[in-house]
């Protein structure tokens, strides 16, 4: 079992829906990532969350700690939101400084 | 601006011949790392460094080697390419909490 792991994998919608991704991890972690890639492979990241909730424009993170689990929404979906989103998780390690990656959730929005 | 930047973004190499590829980053970051990106696998760690002089093997450092000589760069050295190393890589920095997670553009090697 990997100790990241996203869902869904693959996800279709609509212009305008709302859109929810979702990161679980197995590990203590220090902080998580929300990573945009756009089809350039450009790689972007978009929050960095050790707690609660955070917002910018359109998008949404939130992460509870307990439960080991982030999620990142999107409101009034668009085209251009088409990307690979990807959770990264920096596990609370002593000595090392290595973060582990979910496989992704590719996005596609239909205008 | 702040940035990580990678060169070159394309290359293509012949098995056995030596290659580095550059990464610097001017935002004073203690951290870097390299991944490469493969389909299905996603991003696998290569190596890391927390500071200068300071680096660790990632997931997948066999036949790569890096060096941090100065905080700002963190160069990939191919000794002995092989095809098994054609792969999209990506240097990325940031703060030692993680803060300020940048990545570079990404350079595309083929070992032919």
């Amino acid at each position: 079992k990997n100790e990241v792991e996203q869902s869904p994998q693959n996800l279709t919608a609509q212009e305008g829906e709302f859109i929810t991704i979702n990161c679980s991890y197995s590990v203590g972690i220090s902080a998580l990532h929300w990573l945009q890639q756009h089809p350039g492979g450009g790689i972007v990241s978009l929050f960095m969350l050790s707690s609660g909730k955070k917002k910018h424009g359109r998008l949404i993170a939130t992460i509870n700690i307990q439960e080991k689990h982030s999620s990142l929404h999107i409101t009034a979906s668009h085209p251009r939101d088409s990307a690979v989103y990807i959770c990264a998780v920096l596990p609370l390690t002593s000595g090392t400084y290595k973060y582990i990656f979910g496989t992704g959730t590719r996005l596609k929005v239909l205008a | 601006e702040a940035q990580v930047t990678q060169n070159p973004r394309y290359l293509i190499t012949v098995t056995g011949k030596k290659l580095t590829v550059t990464c610097s980053q001017n935002m004073n970051h203690e951290y870097m790392s390299w991944y490469r990106q493969d389909p299905g696998l996603g991003l696998r760690q290569i190596y890391y460094s927390m500071n200068v002089e300071v680096t660790d093997k990632g997931d997948v450092p066999e036949g790569y080697k890096v060096s941090r000589k100065e905080k700002r760069n963190f160069p990939l050295i191919l000794e002995s390419p092989s095809p098994n190393q054609t792969s999209l890589y990506f240097c990325a920095s940031s703060s030692w909490q993680g803060n300020g997670y940048t990545f570079g553009s990404g350079t595309r090697l083929t070992v032919v």
